[in-house]
């Protein structure tokens, strides 16, 4: 089956430690996304690739890293310079950035402790 | 800027009561336009989606919403609400040749069923 797989479901972290996102689609698809929720927020893009090799910053990109080398993948690397990591992390892709319907992986519940 | 306006953050109904949840959003050109839904914990799943030709769209779970280019709304209805509706809805907007990740959504419904 085609889809969108994050890993781990549930993410714990100590203050000061830079933490890593999996995300990994089959969808042969070419833009990818990050998205931060927040309750009563919505989703804020953190950051999104419309190729491999490119990527562009979001609307809240500070304190975030992310890389695409290979087309079906775009982990996102919480960094220490984020103030306030703990939220819920969903990764996203599109056939292209065009528009067009985004679809959405089940999502990283990040914890700060 | 391109904006999506959700009225209404949290929404209750009756089981077996229509559901509308009202979505608005601010464009210069011809929007590609967008319902999810999002249950705890989970990701997005589209329930319906606009692009081009007939304005009444109708989706999955029995919901259906229509484009209106005059009043630049795309509300969401289903005639009787279920239990299981009870979810948060995410409005978003599109645009070819759009930039920032081409999806913009708003802040989200959540929608309570009453028994």
């Amino acid at each position: 089956d085609g889809g969108i797989t994050q890993s781990p479901k549930y993410l714990f972290r100590k203050e000061g430690q830079n933490v890593t996102l999996s995300c990994e689609q089959n969808l042969n698809h070419d833009a990818m996304y990050w998205y931060r929720q927040d309750p009563g927020q919505g989703l804020r893009l953190i950051y999104y690739s419309q190729i491999v090799n490119d990527f562009q910053k979001g609307d809240i990109a500070e304190g975030y890293s992310v890389s695409r080398e290979k087309k079906e993948s775009f982990p996102l690397t919480v960094t220490s310079a984020q103030k306030n990591p703990t939220a819920f992390y969903l990764c996203a892709s599109s056939i292209s950035g065009q528009g067009g319907e985004q679809f959405f992986g089940p999502g990283t519940r990040l914890t700060v402790l | 800027a391109q904006s999506v306006t959700q009225l209404g953050s949290h929404v209750s109904v009756s089981e077996g009561a229509l559901v509308l949840l009202r979505c608005n959003y601010s464009s210069s050109v011809p929007p590609y336009l967008f319902w999810y839904v999002q249950y705890p914990n989970q990701g997005l799943q589209l329930l319906l989606k606009y692009t081009t030709g007939a304005t009444l769209v109708k989706g999955i779970n029995g919901f259906e919403a229509e484009f209106k280019k005059s009043e630049t709304s795309f509300h969401l209805t289903k005639p009787s609400a279920h239990m299981s509706d009870a979810a948060e809805y995410f409005c978003a907007v599109g645009y070819y040749g759009g930039s920032q990740g081409n999806l913009i959504f708003g802040k989200g419904t959540k929608l309570s069923v009453k028994p």
